[in-house]
């Protein structure tokens, strides 16, 4: 239980053109996911915070019109990268944090928070 | 402002000896920690986390980690560190003090096992 997937795994777009991010929680429900960037040898960085029915709330410094966040159902969160440039070049993962589903009657994985695989961005 | 520092970018061992990696975190509450590990091209996984209710967390894989608040650490251990334990390991705080909310991460880990 608890499995969190992102699609695609990776995308190589033009600059310019904007790039959808699908992060999904698979066998719960998840009222807020979180989303991270993390440049080649570095940490993650946490860009927004999305939440179930409104609007996501960016961190300091995180373009919100660059960086679009959707998070229309309990179980899936979208990533817009709009007219993506070479410097948006990164690894985005996507956390989730499980609030109800099968997954939250498991000992131990109530209320813990859960990364997707990552979605690799290259921008030519 | 919660923060982590890893000491040691990159750390070294030999396959079957002690894997010892660092954390020390800043907080002004009491904390949340966390440690992930990250194989290459691949999102995190949980190892263990630190919610208060031991000090001594026994997470999978055969890793524990310590809270200590005289230290403000929470370094990761393993006895015996096999091949497969090679990978990017990450010390992370929770940012609002809840168990699940937004996370700082240090610095990372590499680990690399040698036969």
């Amino acid at each position: 239980g608890a499995v969190v997937s992102q699609h695609p795994s990776w995308v190589i777009c033009k600059s310019g053109t904007s790039v959808k991010i699908e992060c999904r929680s698979l066998d719960f429900q998840a009222t807020t996911m979180f989303w991270y960037r993390q440049f080649p040898k570095q940490s993650l960085m946490l860009m927004a915070t999305s939440n179930e029915g409104s609007k996501a709330t960016y961190e300091q410094g995180v373009e919100k019109d660059k960086f679009l966040i959707n998070h229309a159902s309990l179980t899936l969160s979208t990533l817009t990268v709009t007219s993506a440039h070479p410097e948006d070049s990164s690894f985005y993962i996507c956390s989730a944090r499980v609030t109800s589903g099968r997954a939250s009657t498991i000992a131990g994985f109530a209320d813990t928070q859960y990364f997707g695989p990552g979605t690799r961005l290259t921008v030519l | 402002a919660q923060s982590v520092t890893q000491l040691g970018s990159h750390v070294s061992v030999s396959e079957g000896a002690l894997v010892l990696l660092r954390c020390n975190y800043s907080s002004s509450v009491p904390p949340y920690l966390f440690w992930y590990v990250q194989y290459p091209n691949q999102g995190l996984q949980l190892l263990l986390k630190y919610t208060s209710a031991a000090t001594l967390v026994k997470g999978i894989n055969g890793f524990e980690a310590e809270f200590k608040k005289s230290e403000t650490s929470f370094h990761l251990t393993k006895p015996s560190a096999h091949m497969s334990d090679a990978a990017e390991y990450f010390c992370a705080v929770s940012v609002d003090g809840t168990s699940y909310g937004k996370l700082t991460f240090g610095q990372g880990t590499i680990l690399t096992v040698h036969p």
